[in-house]
C-alpha cells in the first residue's frame, strides 16, 4: 500500500538557518505529492504541492521538488522565521484515489 | 469562503457521556474526511464520504463511533459511549473532485477531553 516516511523530529534551529525535512514514499501508482503545516493549536494547512516529476511546489519560501527516480519529495527552504515553528507532514494522494497518506510530521522549533 | 467549520472547538465530558462533533465542509466539496490526531498514534483517518455516502470506515476503532453526512453542507461524528482514551483532536477535512491533485482543507479542529 502507500506510505509516506519523513525524517523525525524534532528539529530545532536558529533564526535564518537552512532548513531540509526529508520525505520520501511509496506508491502503487503516480501520485500527487503534499507538504502540509501545522502551526500551534491550529488545523492542518496545505503548503505546497506537486503533480507530476519534476514539479517544484513553493510557498512562503518552501520549496519541495517531485523526484520520481528517487521516489521523494524534501522540503527546503533558505532562511527560517521564529513563525516558520510548527509541525510539517508529507502527505500523497494515488491516482484516483482521495485519501491522503501522511508521514509522522516533523516538528520544527525556530529560536530567536 | 469561510473554510471548513467545526464546532465546537472544545469539549470536555466525563466518561460514558456521548459526544457529537460537528463539521460544516467548504461549499460545493463532494469529499469529506474525519480524522483522529494523537501524540501516539498521529493522524489517523477514521471516515471518508463522498456525496454524502461512506465510502471507508475502515478506521473508525470500535463501534462507540459512529458518523454521519445527511446532506452535503453538514456532518456529525458520535461517540457514545465515550472514554478517556478517546480524547485526541479530531479534525474534519474537505475536498472537490474537480481538480487533478485532490488536496484536503482542514478546519481547525475539536479538542476533547473525556476525563
Amino acid at each position: 500500500g502507500d506510505s509516506v516516511t519523513q525524517m523525525e523530529g524534532p528539529v530545532t534551529l536558529s533564526e535564518e538557518a537552512f532548513l531540509t525535512i526529508n520525505c520520501t514514499y511509496t506508491a502503487t501508482g503516480y501520485p500527487s505529492l503534499f507538504w502540509y503545516v501545522q502551526y500551534p493549536g491550529e488545523g492542518l494547512q496545505l503548503l505546497l504541492k506537486a503533480t507530476k516529476a519534476d514539479d517544484k511546489g513553493s510557498n512562503k519560501g518552501f520549496e519541495a521538488t517531485y523526484r520520481k527516480e528517487t521516489t521523494s519529495f524534501h522540503l527546503e527552504k533558505g532562511s527560517v522565521q521564529v513563525s516558520d515553528s510548527a509541525v510539517y507532514f508529507c502527505a500523497l494522494s494515488d491516482i484516483d484515489d482521495y485519501k491522503l497518506s501522511f508521514g509522522a510530521g516533523t516538528t520544527v522549533t525556530v529560536r530567536a | 469562503d469561510a473554510g471548513v467549520i467545526q464546532s465546537p472547538r472544545h469539549e470536555v465530558t466525563e466518561m460514558g457521556q456521548e459526544v457529537t462533533l460537528r463539521c460544516k465542509p467548504i461549499s460545493g466539496h463532494d469529499y469529506l474526511f474525519w480524522y483522529r490526531q494523537t501524540m501516539m498514534r498521529g493522524l489517523e483517518l477514521l471516515i471518508y464520504f463522498n456525496n454524502n455516502v461512506p465510502i471507508d470506515d475502515s478506521g473508525m476503532p470500535e463501534d462507540r463511533f459512529s458518523a454521519k453526512m445527511p446532506n452535503a453542507s453538514f456532518s456529525t461524528l458520535k461517540i457514545q459511549p465515550s472514554e478517556p482514551r478517546d480524547s485526541a483532536v479530531y479534525f474534519c477535512a474537505s475536498s472537490s473532485d474537480r481538480g487533478t491533485s485532490y488536496e484536503q482543507y482542514f478546519g481547525p479542529g475539536t479538542r476533547l477531553t473525556v476525563t
